[in-house]
């Protein structure tokens, strides 16, 4: 069935250090990927997306990196800080009837981050 | 900016009872959606709409129901609450039918049931 995934469930960086999350997914067929972070005792906010016609999208710090080859997708943060502290999630899209589409999440990663 | 707001943070409930959770979103947004957040699953699509008295079943719709009379709210109802629906709860909007992105989540419900 469909799934999105992460290898690591917690990440620990040191401030300043760069942090790379990591992310498989299943469905192929996925156009659309997004990545977001959860704060603690809040909703989740969107960071950057990527379609799947692109490999690399940049924001401001961030990066994300999409391998279609091996269904991957990870979130490079520059330069980490204590404020990325939390729970990132990717995303990817599902089709649905009547040319709809849903986000599918995966379990998120905590990333920690140390002075 | 787009809010999303969820009328509990909190809330303890009775197994059996009904339950009810409020989201209204302030920005004419069509879209609606219900999510629960358990540790490891990540989130999972309970119910969704696309427009006022619309509704879909997400992936895991069993337990609950919703309702939209209005636009700008999106009730998530659990009939006969169990134990197994403690969870957090998050509801999300966003402007464009069709498209997956642009959510605008709230800060969510923490339910527990005992």
């Amino acid at each position: 069935g469909e799934s999105v995934g992460l290898h690591l469930p917690t990440l620990s960086v040191q401030e300043g250090d760069n942090s790379i999350i990591n992310c498989a997914y299943s469905n192929s067929a996925s156009d659309y990927f997004i990545w977001y972070k959860q704060e603690s005792g809040k909703g989740p906010q969107f960071i950057i997306d990527i379609r799947s016609n692109m490999d690399k999208r940049q924001g401001q710090r961030v990066t994300v990196l999409l391998n279609k080859t091996v269904k991957h997708l990870s979130l490079q943060i520059a330069a980490t800080q204590p404020g990325d502290s939390a729970v990132y999630f990717c995303a990817e899209t599902a089709a649905l009837s009547g040319g709809y589409n849903k986000l599918i999440f995966g379990a998120g990663t905590r990333l920690a981050v140390h002075p | 900016d787009v809010k999303v707001t969820q009328s509990s943070r909190y809330l303890v409930k009775r197994t059996g009872e009904k339950v009810f959770l409020e989201c209204v979103q302030d920005m004419d947004h069509e879209n609606m959606f219900w999510y629960r957040q358990d540790p490891g699953l990540g989130l999972r699509l309970i119910y969704f709409s696309y427009d006022v008295k619309m509704k879909e079943k997400g992936d895991i719709p069993e337990g609950y129901s919703v309702s939209r009379e209005k636009k700008e709210r999106f009730s998530l109802i659990l009939e006969s609450a169990s134990t197994n629906q403690t969870s957090m709860y998050l509801c999300a909007s966003s402007l464009s039918p069709g498209i997956a992105w642009g959510y605008t989540f709230g800060s969510g419900t923490r339910l527990t049931v005992v």
